[in-house]
Protein backbone atom coordinates (compact mmCIF):
# COMPACT_ATOMS: atom_id res chain seq x y z
CA UNK A 1 0.00 0.00 0.00
CA UNK A 2 1.07 3.57 -0.75
CA UNK A 3 1.73 5.39 2.19
CA UNK A 4 3.65 7.92 4.38
CA UNK A 5 4.32 6.60 7.70
CA UNK A 6 5.36 8.55 10.95
CA UNK A 7 6.57 7.22 14.52
CA UNK A 8 5.42 8.00 17.03
CA UNK A 9 2.28 9.08 16.34
CA UNK A 10 2.25 10.57 19.99
CA UNK A 11 4.73 12.23 22.23
CA UNK A 12 5.23 13.85 25.65
CA UNK A 13 8.56 15.32 26.65
CA UNK A 14 10.38 17.68 28.58
CA UNK A 15 12.19 20.79 27.35
CA UNK A 16 15.93 20.61 26.06
CA UNK A 17 15.65 16.58 25.43
CA UNK A 18 16.52 16.08 21.89
CA UNK A 19 13.76 14.20 20.08
CA UNK A 20 13.42 12.77 16.38
CA UNK A 21 10.28 12.36 14.64
CA UNK A 22 10.64 9.65 11.34
CA UNK A 23 9.03 10.31 8.17
CA UNK A 24 8.98 7.33 5.49
CA UNK A 25 7.19 6.96 2.24
CA UNK A 26 7.16 3.92 -0.24
CA UNK A 27 5.90 5.40 -3.54
CA UNK A 28 9.66 6.79 -4.62
CA UNK A 29 8.54 10.41 -4.43
CA UNK A 30 11.40 13.03 -4.80
CA UNK A 31 9.62 15.93 -2.45
CA UNK A 32 9.08 15.51 1.14
CA UNK A 33 8.07 18.14 3.64
CA UNK A 34 6.71 18.83 6.98
CA UNK A 35 4.54 21.03 8.42
CA UNK A 36 3.47 21.85 11.78
CA UNK A 37 -0.76 22.32 12.10
CA UNK A 38 -1.59 24.70 15.05
CA UNK A 39 -5.18 25.99 16.22
CA UNK A 40 -6.20 29.00 14.10
CA UNK A 41 -2.83 28.71 12.45
CA UNK A 42 -3.45 26.25 10.04
CA UNK A 43 -0.53 23.78 7.82
CA UNK A 44 2.86 25.85 8.05
CA UNK A 45 5.95 24.46 6.40
CA UNK A 46 9.02 23.58 8.55
CA UNK A 47 11.38 22.16 5.82
CA UNK A 48 11.33 20.68 2.48
CA UNK A 49 13.39 18.32 0.18
CA UNK A 50 13.57 18.34 -3.51
CA UNK A 51 15.82 15.42 -3.39
CA UNK A 52 18.59 13.46 -1.80
CA UNK A 53 20.67 15.77 0.17
CA UNK A 54 18.65 18.52 -1.04
CA UNK A 55 17.07 20.48 1.78
CA UNK A 56 16.28 24.09 2.38
CA UNK A 57 14.30 25.85 4.89
CA UNK A 58 10.42 27.12 5.02
CA UNK A 59 8.21 29.47 6.71
CA UNK A 60 8.70 28.54 10.29
CA UNK A 61 12.31 26.74 10.83
CA UNK A 62 13.69 27.51 13.90
CA UNK A 63 14.29 24.84 15.80
CA UNK A 64 14.03 22.35 14.03
CA UNK A 65 16.61 20.49 11.67
CA UNK A 66 16.21 18.01 8.86
CA UNK A 67 18.05 15.47 6.84
CA UNK A 68 17.69 13.47 3.37
CA UNK A 69 20.37 10.48 3.41
CA UNK A 70 17.86 8.15 1.36
CA UNK A 71 15.08 8.81 -0.78
CA UNK A 72 12.26 7.42 1.09
CA UNK A 73 13.24 8.76 4.68
CA UNK A 74 12.94 12.59 5.64
CA UNK A 75 13.52 12.57 9.89
CA UNK A 76 12.06 15.89 11.24
CA UNK A 77 14.98 16.51 14.63
CA UNK A 78 14.05 19.19 17.38
CA UNK A 79 17.90 19.26 19.24
CA UNK A 80 16.22 21.28 22.33
CA UNK A 81 12.49 21.15 22.34
CA UNK A 82 10.58 23.74 23.86
CA UNK A 83 6.99 24.24 24.70
CA UNK A 84 6.40 26.23 21.82
CA UNK A 85 6.98 23.62 19.71
CA UNK A 86 3.82 21.60 21.20
CA UNK A 87 1.96 20.64 18.23
CA UNK A 88 0.45 18.19 15.61
CA UNK A 89 3.38 17.50 12.93
CA UNK A 90 2.69 16.59 9.18
CA UNK A 91 4.98 15.02 6.94
CA UNK A 92 4.04 15.08 3.14
CA UNK A 93 5.26 13.55 0.05
CA UNK A 94 5.31 14.48 -3.59
CA UNK A 95 6.49 12.83 -6.55
CA UNK A 96 7.72 16.51 -7.66
CA UNK A 97 7.12 19.69 -5.82
CA UNK A 98 4.63 20.78 -8.20
CA UNK A 99 2.16 17.62 -8.00
CA UNK A 100 -0.32 15.93 -5.52
CA UNK A 101 1.15 16.14 -1.63
CA UNK A 102 0.37 12.83 0.11
CA UNK A 103 0.28 13.42 3.85
CA UNK A 104 1.29 11.24 6.32
CA UNK A 105 -1.11 10.56 9.72
CA UNK A 106 0.74 13.57 12.30
CA UNK A 107 2.74 13.57 15.07
CA UNK A 108 1.17 14.99 17.86
CA UNK A 109 4.08 16.34 20.32
CA UNK A 110 3.25 17.83 23.47
CA UNK A 111 6.43 19.41 25.61
CA UNK A 112 6.03 20.62 28.87
CA UNK B 1 6.04 36.14 -0.17
CA UNK B 2 2.10 34.42 -0.77
CA UNK B 3 -0.46 35.15 1.87
CA UNK B 4 -3.67 33.19 1.18
CA UNK B 5 -6.59 34.29 3.40
CA UNK B 6 -9.73 31.86 3.79
CA UNK B 7 -13.10 32.26 4.90
CA UNK B 8 -15.47 31.41 7.12
CA UNK B 9 -12.98 29.39 9.88
CA UNK B 10 -16.00 27.81 11.06
CA UNK B 11 -19.28 26.45 8.54
CA UNK B 12 -22.26 24.83 10.04
CA UNK B 13 -25.13 23.39 7.14
CA UNK B 14 -27.83 20.86 6.78
CA UNK B 15 -27.27 17.82 4.95
CA UNK B 16 -28.69 18.92 1.25
CA UNK B 17 -27.74 22.12 1.36
CA UNK B 18 -24.36 23.67 -0.88
CA UNK B 19 -21.76 24.77 0.83
CA UNK B 20 -19.52 27.18 -0.56
CA UNK B 21 -15.34 27.75 0.70
CA UNK B 22 -13.21 31.04 -0.12
CA UNK B 23 -10.26 31.78 0.07
CA UNK B 24 -8.05 35.05 -1.82
CA UNK B 25 -3.91 35.31 -2.61
CA UNK B 26 -1.51 37.90 -3.06
CA UNK B 27 0.95 36.54 -5.26
CA UNK B 28 -0.37 36.95 -8.81
CA UNK B 29 2.10 34.56 -10.03
CA UNK B 30 0.65 31.41 -8.28
CA UNK B 31 -1.08 29.38 -10.85
CA UNK B 32 -1.67 25.93 -8.46
CA UNK B 33 -4.75 25.64 -6.15
CA UNK B 34 -5.24 22.86 -4.48
CA UNK B 35 -8.15 21.73 -2.00
CA UNK B 36 -7.52 19.32 1.03
CA UNK B 37 -9.57 17.61 3.21
CA UNK B 38 -8.76 16.94 6.72
CA UNK B 39 -10.99 14.18 8.66
CA UNK B 40 -10.50 13.98 12.23
CA UNK B 41 -7.31 12.15 13.31
CA UNK B 42 -6.02 11.77 9.80
CA UNK B 43 -4.00 14.09 7.56
CA UNK B 44 -4.52 16.09 4.78
CA UNK B 45 -5.96 14.39 1.60
CA UNK B 46 -6.29 15.66 -1.69
CA UNK B 47 -9.74 16.67 -3.09
CA UNK B 48 -9.98 18.93 -6.06
CA UNK B 49 -7.11 21.74 -7.38
CA UNK B 50 -6.94 23.46 -10.31
CA UNK B 51 -4.87 25.35 -12.81
CA UNK B 52 -4.91 29.23 -14.13
CA UNK B 53 -5.45 28.13 -17.45
CA UNK B 54 -8.87 26.89 -16.24
CA UNK B 55 -11.67 29.00 -14.37
CA UNK B 56 -13.64 25.79 -13.05
CA UNK B 57 -13.60 22.63 -12.22
CA UNK B 58 -15.93 19.52 -11.02
CA UNK B 59 -15.65 16.50 -9.68
CA UNK B 60 -19.35 14.93 -8.96
CA UNK B 61 -20.86 17.55 -6.01
CA UNK B 62 -17.50 19.28 -5.71
CA UNK B 63 -16.29 21.90 -7.53
CA UNK B 64 -13.86 24.81 -7.46
CA UNK B 65 -13.81 28.42 -8.96
CA UNK B 66 -11.24 30.56 -10.10
CA UNK B 67 -10.88 34.29 -10.57
CA UNK B 68 -7.43 35.35 -11.41
CA UNK B 69 -7.85 39.08 -11.98
CA UNK B 70 -9.70 39.19 -8.63
CA UNK B 71 -7.34 36.70 -6.89
CA UNK B 72 -9.84 34.49 -5.17
CA UNK B 73 -10.85 30.72 -5.85
CA UNK B 74 -13.56 28.96 -4.53
CA UNK B 75 -14.83 25.11 -3.01
CA UNK B 76 -18.51 24.37 -3.93
CA UNK B 77 -20.18 21.42 -2.47
CA UNK B 78 -23.62 20.29 -2.67
CA UNK B 79 -25.93 17.53 -1.92
CA UNK B 80 -24.01 17.83 1.81
CA UNK B 81 -23.69 14.59 3.54
CA UNK B 82 -22.49 13.79 7.29
CA UNK B 83 -19.75 12.40 5.94
CA UNK B 84 -18.42 15.72 3.96
CA UNK B 85 -17.62 16.94 8.00
CA UNK B 86 -14.02 17.95 8.31
CA UNK B 87 -11.87 20.57 8.06
CA UNK B 88 -11.00 21.67 4.27
CA UNK B 89 -7.65 23.70 3.52
CA UNK B 90 -7.47 25.81 0.49
CA UNK B 91 -3.72 25.98 -0.90
CA UNK B 92 -1.70 28.32 -3.65
CA UNK B 93 2.01 28.14 -5.43
CA UNK B 94 3.75 28.36 -8.61
CA UNK B 95 4.94 25.52 -9.59
CA UNK B 96 7.04 27.03 -12.15
CA UNK B 97 9.29 28.22 -9.87
CA UNK B 98 10.73 24.51 -9.40
CA UNK B 99 12.91 24.15 -6.72
CA UNK B 100 12.49 27.52 -5.03
CA UNK B 101 10.27 28.56 -1.88
CA UNK B 102 7.72 29.81 -4.64
CA UNK B 103 7.26 26.34 -5.55
CA UNK B 104 6.06 25.19 -2.31
CA UNK B 105 2.56 24.96 -1.16
CA UNK B 106 0.89 28.13 1.22
CA UNK B 107 -1.89 27.11 3.07
CA UNK B 108 -5.16 28.92 4.33
CA UNK B 109 -5.70 28.51 7.66
CA UNK B 110 -8.59 26.15 7.60
CA UNK B 111 -12.57 25.93 7.62
CA UNK B 112 -14.37 23.12 10.06
CA UNK B 113 -17.47 22.41 7.60
CA UNK B 114 -20.54 20.70 9.88
CA UNK B 115 -22.73 18.85 8.31
CA UNK B 116 -25.88 18.25 10.55
CA UNK B 117 -28.25 15.12 9.49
Amino acid sequence: EAQVTQNPRYLITVTGKKLTVTCSQNMNHEYMSWYRQDPGLGLRQIYYSMNVEVTDKGDVPEGYKVSRKEKRNFPLILESPSPNQTSLYFCASSPYQRYEQYFGPGTRLTVT
Amino acid sequence: GENVEQHPSTLSVQEGDSAVIKCTYSDSASNYFPWYKQELGKGPQLIIDIRSNVGEKKDQRIAVTLNKTAKHFSLHITETQPEDSAVYFCAASNPSNYGGSQGNLIFGKGTKLSVKP
